[in-house]
């Protein structure tokens, strides 16, 4: 059985510009969930895809936007990169929304916008 | 809102016990959870207690919550080298898509 693996492990962008990260989930699970992790601090829920439908929302501007694909992976993608976007993303998948389903977690991508 | 909070750093001999302790505000969380992370890796999680229990051991892990207090305690027995990297409590509640996590406790083993 795969775990959840996420595309690119690091990357440096610069400001104002763009990105998109990629998360596969484990297989059999149909729920991603995208965290943001800034240096020294826990996990900040960004959002949640269930069935390639956002599922609910943490306190992100809308320049954060994700997708999520038939086979379940999921992207997230920010516009307009500003120096505090600079973070460990973690995605989440689990085998459904239910608070008593645990959350398996990639090993994240760390973004750096100079 | 939920706010989770730890203590940052704790520094032990190896083979002593650990105690990482965790407070949390939201009453209605229903799961807590404990998650390790070492330097540049993902979150592993390590164990988690439904809010109905007191007490969760396995092997080397204990957990122990006061929810009148909303205190939540990880006990790693027979600390380890290995055992160094970040612990984060987290919580969840019936309802809500998210885990709350806290900032972290560093843990650090002398040999």
């Amino acid at each position: 059985e795969t775990g959840v693996t996420q595309s690119p492990t690091h990357l440096i962008k610069t400001r104002g510009q763009q990105v998109t990260l990629r998360c596969s989930s484990q297989s059999g699970h149909n729920t991603v969930s995208w965290y943001q992790q800034a240096l020294g601090q826990g996990p900040q829920f960004i959002f949640q895809y269930y069935r390639e439908e956002e599922n609910g929302r943490g306190n992100f501007p809308p320049r954060f936007s994700g997708l999520q694909f038939p086979n379940y992976s999921s992207e997230l993608n920010v516009n307009a990169l500003e120096l505090d976007d600079s973070a460990l993303y973690l995605c989440a998948s689990s085998p459904g929304t239910g608070f008593y389903n645990e959350q398996f977690f990639g090993p994240g991508t760390r973004l750096t916008v100079l | 809102g939920e706010d989770v909070e730890q203590s940052l750093f704790l520094s032990v001999r190896e083979g002593d016990s650990s105690v990482i302790n965790c407070t949390y505000t939201d009453s209605s969380s229903t799961y807590l959870y404990w998650y390790k992370q070492e330097p540049g890796a993902g979150l592993q999680l390590l164990t988690y207690i439904f809010s109905n229990m007191d007490m969760k051991q396995d092997q080397r892990l204990t957990v122990l919550l006061n929810k009148k207090d909303k205190h939540l305690s990880l006990r790693i027995a027979d600390t380890q080298t290995g055992d160094s990297a970040i612990y984060f409590c987290a919580e969840r509640g019936r309802g809500r898509r998210a885990l709350t996590f806290g900032s972290g406790t560093r843990l650090q083993v002398q040999p």
